[in-house]
């Protein structure tokens, strides 16, 4: 069965900061990959997607993100945290026909 | 505006009671998915359906009900057999499973 690990439950960076936040996947195949964003008491924004091709993907709001099989890992990078960057984060998997699967989130900080 | 309505926002009922969380979307997506979120848990699937007259458990299906007999409609029914109900409960949809997802914003349903 897929799964989702996100390592960091919490994460403060400080206002300028670059930030980059942690995903761990278990999947045979090679999975689809997503990133969201959520804000308090919101659904769930798309920030950028993996399905083939070529492994850094280019998001919206200025975030990107890496594909590396080698280490089963879908890391979200965004060079310079801006404090509307506060949220929780979810990385999720799928295959071809499967729902998608989601980790337990990482809650982002932004300090001034 | 194309995308995905969820009602009420908020919805409070007494215990043992049944209750419908509403489900609209006008993307002319086939899938459709309802989620449950708790604090620290990420989302878990509850059921999903891949097309109309046609959904599937997911994770956590026991004490809740779905029906899909429009495209554009998947209802989610609490039941009181769900013993634990208070929750965050999230409807999404895709072009097809596994497919990036469109979320709506959500229903926080407050059992007392």
């Amino acid at each position: 069965a897929q799964s989702v690990t996100q390592p960091d439950i919490h994460i403060t960076v400080s206002e300028g900061a670059s930030l980059e936040l942690r995903c761990n996947y278990s999947y045979g195949a090679t999975p689809y990959l997503f990133w969201y964003v959520q804000s308090p008491g919101q659904g769930l924004q798309l920030l950028l997607k993996y399905f083939s091709g070529d492994t850094l993907v280019q998001g919206i709001k200025g975030f990107e993100a890496e594909f590396k099989r080698s280490q089963s890992s879908f890391n979200l990078r965004k060079p310079s945290v801006h404090w509307s960057d506060a949220a929780e984060y979810f990385c999720a998997v799928a295959s071809g026909n499967t729902p998608l699967v989601f980790g337990k989130g990482t809650r982002l900080s932004v300090i001034a | 505006d194309g995308g995905i309505t969820q009602s009420p926002k908020y919805l409070f009922r007494k215990e043992g009671q049944n209750v419908t969380l509403s489900c609209e979307q006008n993307l002319n997506h086939d899938a459709m998915y309802w989620y449950r979120q708790d604090p620290g848990q990420g989302l878990r699937l509850i059921y999903y359906s891949q097309i109309v007259n046609d959904f599937q458990k997911g994770d956590i299906a026991e004490g809740y009900s779905v029906s899909r007999e429009k495209k554009e409609s998947f209802p989610l029914t609490v039941t009181s057999a769900q013993k634990n109900p208070t929750a965050f409960y999230l409807c999404a949809s895709s072009s097809a499973v596994g497919t990036e997802a469109f979320f709506g914003q959500g229903t926080r349903l407050t059992v007392v």
